[in-house]
């Protein structure tokens, strides 16, 4: 079957980095997709890696080995506003998404 | 550009009940999606349409009905609502997957529709 395995929750400090890990195993592999949710709202798009190793987008960095079945999400001097669920997706060889139930993260000041 | 759209926003069905979700893009895009969310567990795909005229299948599938009759518009009917329907049900969209350029295509989803079966 088609697993997506990513902690439940995790808190970090306003200003400190955190990284959420998530591991997979797809029928097949068409990239890794990290959405980030706020309570109650949609979840939006934050990086797509489809190639072995790190893609930096400002304070956010997604790393990406494909042998291992492994990816993290990197967050760099938290910000309140980064409380939220963080939600990890495999697109699968039907180019459909396979989702992670998701890693709520709690900053704290 | 409103993006994704989803109507109701909120809804209260008694079991048994049957009601339409409306789902309208404005992106020109392809692909549509209707998921539903429930506590710990994973975003689940009910149906997808892969243009206009299309559906197919999801994960989650049973109790569940849709069509595709214009390009930016995607409904969800439930014909007979049951308590396990509970959920936040979400929307999306996308350019087809797979594509040129990027070699992806990233979904865009609705705010989402709340929906209590009693």
């Amino acid at each position: 079957g088609q697993n997506i395995d990513q902690p439940t929750e995790m808190t970090a400090t306003e200003g400190a980095i955190v990284q959420i890990n998530c591991t997979y195993q797809t029928s097949g592999f068409n990239g890794l997709f990290w959405y980030q949710q706020h309570a109650g709202e949609a979840p939006t798009f934050l990086s797509y890696n489809v190639l072995d190793g790190l893609e930096e987008k400002g304070r956010f960095s997604s790393f990406l080995s494909r042998s291992k079945g492994y990816s993290y999400l990197l967050l760099k001097e938290l910000q309140m506003k980064d409380s939220a669920s963080y939600l990890c997706a495999v697109m699968d060889s039907n180019y459909q998404l396979i989702w992670g139930a998701g890693t709520k993260l709690i900053i704290k000041p | 550009n409103a993006g994704v759209t989803q109507t109701p926003k909120f809804r209260v069905l008694k079991t048994g009940q049957s009601m339409t979700l409306l789902c309208a893009q404005d992106m020109n895009h392809e692909y549509m999606y209707w998921y539903r969310q429930d506590p710990g567990m994973g975003l689940r795909l009910i149906h997808y349409s892969v243009g206009e005229g299309t559906t197919a299948k999801g994960e989650v599938p049973d109790g569940y009905n849709v069509s595709r009759l214009k390009k930016q518009n995607f409904l969800l009917g439930l014909e007979s609502a049951a308590p396990s329907q509970t959920s936040v049900y979400f929307c999306a969209s996308s350019s087809a997957p797979g594509g040129e350029g990027d070699g992806f295509d990233e979904q865009y989803f609705g705010p989402g529709t709340r929906l209590t079966v009693t």
